[in-house]
């Protein structure tokens, strides 16, 4: 089992242009969710997903859409990346309601 | 509201020396407690997870935490440090109160000295 895959692992954006941070899970887990990560903030929810075709806000979803169209993939998008983005992105998997979270290894994005 | 307290952002100990991180936490609800820790530069992994069972649970690498519904607390301890214990810890609660949402703590970075 892999567990959790995010892409790409750092990534330098200017003011303005868009990217898509890749999130994969094979463990069919249907809870899947997006946070950042800055100094002293512990962790802060952006977006997140109880299943294929199901998406709603976190704690701080402006700037950023996600979708869900299969139980595996749950892709972030940046429409027009800000300097405030820069954070270290980790996308997580459940293990049912207040089960476990699998977390995938981390993107750290830096806006200019 | 459900929120949690990390009572200390930095925690200094001598390696073979207790630990403690200290958590409480405000829930309506019969809240779920975890402990995650962060290694530098990795992710996140779990220590150990309360989800109203036994109120001392024992997680991974010798942490245990015990569940203190008067002091709304889930203090994290380990009888004595290793040096790979040098990380990143964090309290996490979970209830109704936040539709079951993760509420995370800030963290408490906790020193190792040789």
């Amino acid at each position: 089992n892999a567990g959790v895959t995010q892409t790409p692992k750092f990534q330098v954006l200017k003011t303005g242009q868009s990217m898509t941070l890749q999130c994969a899970q094979d463990m069919n887990h249907e809870y899947m969710s997006w946070y950042r990560q800055d100094p002293g903030m512990g962790l802060r929810l952006i977006h997140y997903s109880v299943g294929a075709g199901i998406t709603d806000q976190g704690e701080v979803p402006n700037g950023y859409n996600v979708s869900r169209s299969t139980t595996e993939d749950f892709p972030l998008r940046l429409l027009s990346a800000a300097p405030s983005q820069t954070s270290v992105y980790f996308c997580a998997s459940v293990q049912g309601r207040t089960g476990e979270l699998f977390f995938g290894e981390g993107s750290r994005l830096t806006v200019l | 509201a459900q929120s949690v307290t990390q009572l200390d952002s930095h925690v200094s100990v001598s390696e073979g020396t207790p630990v403690l991180l200290r958590c409480n936490y405000s829930s309506s609800y019969s809240p779920s407690l975890f402990w995650y820790v962060q290694h530098p530069n990795k992710g996140l992994q779990l220590l150990l997870k309360y989800t109203s069972a036994a109120t001392l649970v024992k997680g991974i690498n010798g942490f245990e935490a015990e569940f203190k519904k008067s002091e709304t607390s889930f203090h994290l301890t380990k009888p004595s440090a290793h040096m790979s214990d040098a990380a990143e810890y964090f309290c996490v609660v979970s209830s109704m109160d936040s539709n079951y949402q993760l509420i995370w703590g800030a963290g408490t970075k906790l020193i190792i000295k040789p």
